[in-house]
């Protein structure tokens, strides 16, 4: 089975500062990776996904996010955060495959940037 | 948005009585799932379904059962609510892919157990 760790649960930034938060999954074979956004009484939306090919992946709002294998990694990272960034954001994994497999999340991180 | 409509959005029940959540879809996809979300935990998968009358266990199904009779419905039932299943519940819909596909989430159903 796969889960996955994210490190910070709480962020605290203010605008323009830079953003990383990171993702660490555990699973021996193929993964698909994502982060997904849920801003305040909101569904979860996606903001980027890797399934294969260049393992720095660009998302909505320009957010992107790096794969490397070799550290099980999967971090997400925006340049000059906005306000409107406060939100919770989850790192998900699925097994690679394109079977019904469903995702498998981390913890969430709370982040909140002040004006 | 993708067409997915959870009801009720609310509801409160009291202990020990069976309770349905709904999930309907517009898209035609053929997964559907159930998540549940708590403070803390992220979200964890309950049950989901590759197909009309085809269903699977996720890592926290005692408690839950599911159905899918037709493709656009998925619903979930707790059998004998208890105060553990207060939760906020998500459905997801997710379309198959040769490696993979997102998952597009509804809007969520707050469920209080008294």
């Amino acid at each position: 089975a796969q889960s996955v760790s994210q490190h910070n649960h709480h962020v605290i930034l203010s605008e323009a500062a830079s953003l990383e938060l990171g993702c660490n999954y555990s699973y021996g074979g193929t993964v698909n990776l994502f982060w997904y956004v849920q801003y305040p009484g909101q569904h979860l939306q996606l903001l980027l996904k890797y399934f294969s090919g260049d393992p720095l992946v660009k998302g909505i709002k320009g957010f992107e996010a790096e794969f490397i294998k070799s550290k099980f990694s999967f971090n997400l990272r925006k340049p000059s955060v906005q306000w409107s960034d406060t939100a919770e954001y989850f790192c998900a994994v699925q097994r690679g495959g394109g079977g019904a497999d469903g995702l498998t999340f981390g913890k969430g991180t709370h982040l909140i940037i002040q004006p | 948005d993708a067409g997915i409509t959870q009801s009720p959005r609310h509801k409160v029940t009291e202990t020990g009585t069976p309770v349905t959540l709904r999930c309907h879809q517009t898209e035609n996809h053929r997964y559907m799932y159930w998540y549940r979300q708590d403070p803390g935990h992220g979200l964890r998968l309950i049950h989901y379904s590759y197909g009309v009358k085809d269903t699977d266990k996720g890592e926290v199904s005692d408690g839950y059962s599911v159905s899918r009779s037709k493709t656009e419905d998925f619903l979930l039932t707790l059998e004998s609510a208890t105060s553990s299943q207060t939760s906020v519940y998500f459905c997801a819909i997710s379309g198959p892919g040769l490696a993979g596909a997102e998952a597009f989430f509804g809007q969520g159903t707050r469920l209080t157990v008294v």
